[in-house]
This record gives C-alpha cells, sequence and structure tokens, in this order.
C-alpha cells in the first residue's frame, strides 16, 4: 500500500525567504505525486504534479518541486515566500490503481 | 466554467441518524472522489466513481456509501452516524481515469451530536 509523509506540521518563514515543504513517499508502483494546497474554508486546489520526465517540476503561484526517487522524496519549494502563500500544503500519492492517498498535511506560515 | 458544487455546505444530525451528501462535478468530469477530512486523521480516501462504477474504495466500515448517476453527479450516504463522523467531507472531480490534476468542491461540514 502507498503512503505519504510530511514530517513537519508545521513551517514558519519570514516573506521574501525560500520556502522549503517536505514530503516523502512509499508506493510499490511507479509514483504518481501531487501537491495541493488548502485555505481556510477551502477546499484542496491543485498546485503540481510529477507523472514522468524532468525531476523538476513547476506548479502555480511560483511554486515548484523536485521529485528524487532515490530518496523517494517530492519536497515542495518556492524561492521568495508570500505572506499569501499562508495555508494548509498536503503532498499525495496516487498508485497504479488510482488511489490517492495525502500526507498529514504542513501549516505554512509566512510572517511579514 | 462552474466549480464542484457540494450541497449541502453544513449539516447537522445526531447519533444514529442518517445522511446524504451531494456533489456535483465540473461539466464533462467523470470521475469523482470522496475524502473526510477531520484534524486528527487528516485526508482520508473514501472511495471513487467513474462512469457510474465504483473503481476504488479507502478502509471505512460499510455504513458509509455512494453512488453516481449517469450525468455524473455523486451522493454519499452515512448511515447510522456516530460522534466520529464529525469531519467535512470533500469532493473532487476529473476529466477521466488517470493522473491529472483533482478538482476539489468546498466540503460539506457535518457536525454529529
Amino acid at each position: 500500500a502507498q503512503s505519504v509523509a510530511q514530517p513537519e506540521d508545521q513551517v514558519n518563514v519570514a516573506e521574501g525567504n525560500p520556502l522549503t515543504v517536505k514530503c516523502t513517499y512509499s508506493v510499490s508502483g511507479n509514483p504518481y505525486l501531487f501537491w495541493y494546497v488548502q485555505y481556510p474554508n477551502r477546499g484542496l486546489q491543485f498546485l503540481l504534479k510529477y507523472i514522468t520526465g524532468d525531476n523538476l517540476v513547476k506548479g502555480s503561484y511560483g511554486f515548484e518541486a523536485e521529485f528524487n526517487k532515490s530518496q523517494t522524496s517530492f519536497h515542495l519549494k518556492k524561492p521568495s515566500a508570500l505572506v499569501s502563500d499562508s495555508a494548509l500544503y498536503f503532498c499525495a500519492v496516487r498508485d497504479d490503481d488510482y488511489k490517492l492517498s495525502f500526507g498529514a498535511g504542513t501549516t505554512v506560515t509566512v510572517r511579514a | 466554467k462552474a466549480g464542484v458544487t457540494q450541497t449541502p455546505r453544513y449539516l447537522i444530525k445526531t447519533r444514529g441518524q442518517q445522511v446524504t451528501l451531494s456533489c456535483s462535478p465540473i461539466s464533462g468530469h467523470r470521475s469523482v472522489s470522496w475524502y473526510q477530512q477531520t484534524p486528527g486523521q487528516g485526508l482520508q480516501f473514501l472511495f471513487e466513481y467513474f462512469s457510474e462504477t465504483q473503481r476504488n474504495k479507502g478502509n471505512f466500515p460499510g455504513r458509509f456509501s455512494g453512488r453516481q448517476f449517469s450525468n455524473s453527479r455523486s451522493e454519499m450516504n452515512v448511515s447510522t452516524l456516530e460522534l466520529g463522523d464529525s469531519a467535512l467531507y470533500l469532493c473532487a472531480s476529473s476529466l477521466e481515469k488517470g493522473y491529472e490534476k483533482l478538482f476539489f468542491g468546498s466540503g460539506t461540514q457535518l457536525s454529529v451530536l
């Protein structure tokens, strides 16, 4: 069975500093990896996905993620964080059976 | 294009009752999946439907069920409600099966008293 781990419950950064949200995964087949963001009282919004190809994936709102097969990681990054990036971030993995598993989520707080 | 619509937005029920939640996917989307979100358990997969067929099911008791209609609209039902069923229930749709992104609704907040 697949699983996703987000080792940090919270990440706090100052505006303008780099932001990294960590994710590691475990899946038996090919990993199909996703990042979603949830703003307060809203549903989840897609940020980016990795299916195959280039290990560096670029997504919405200036976010990118790096797929590392040897470390089974898919960390989310943003070079310069904004206060508006404060939200709950979820990493997810979908296996060959189309079942999607989410990590526990990481709360990002960007201070002005 | 309208997004994923979930109704009702809020529900209050008592233990032992049953509840039906509705989800209208984005027009043209044929896959609908349901998730339960709670502070303690995070996001947990309930089930996924594609062309009226349940393609996948999570680890939830049989009290949780769902269905999809020919117009791709989906409902989920929870019978014999328990206090632990209080959660935000999220519906998501996508064009086809596979690996493209999901579009989520704002959810139905269910409170069981």
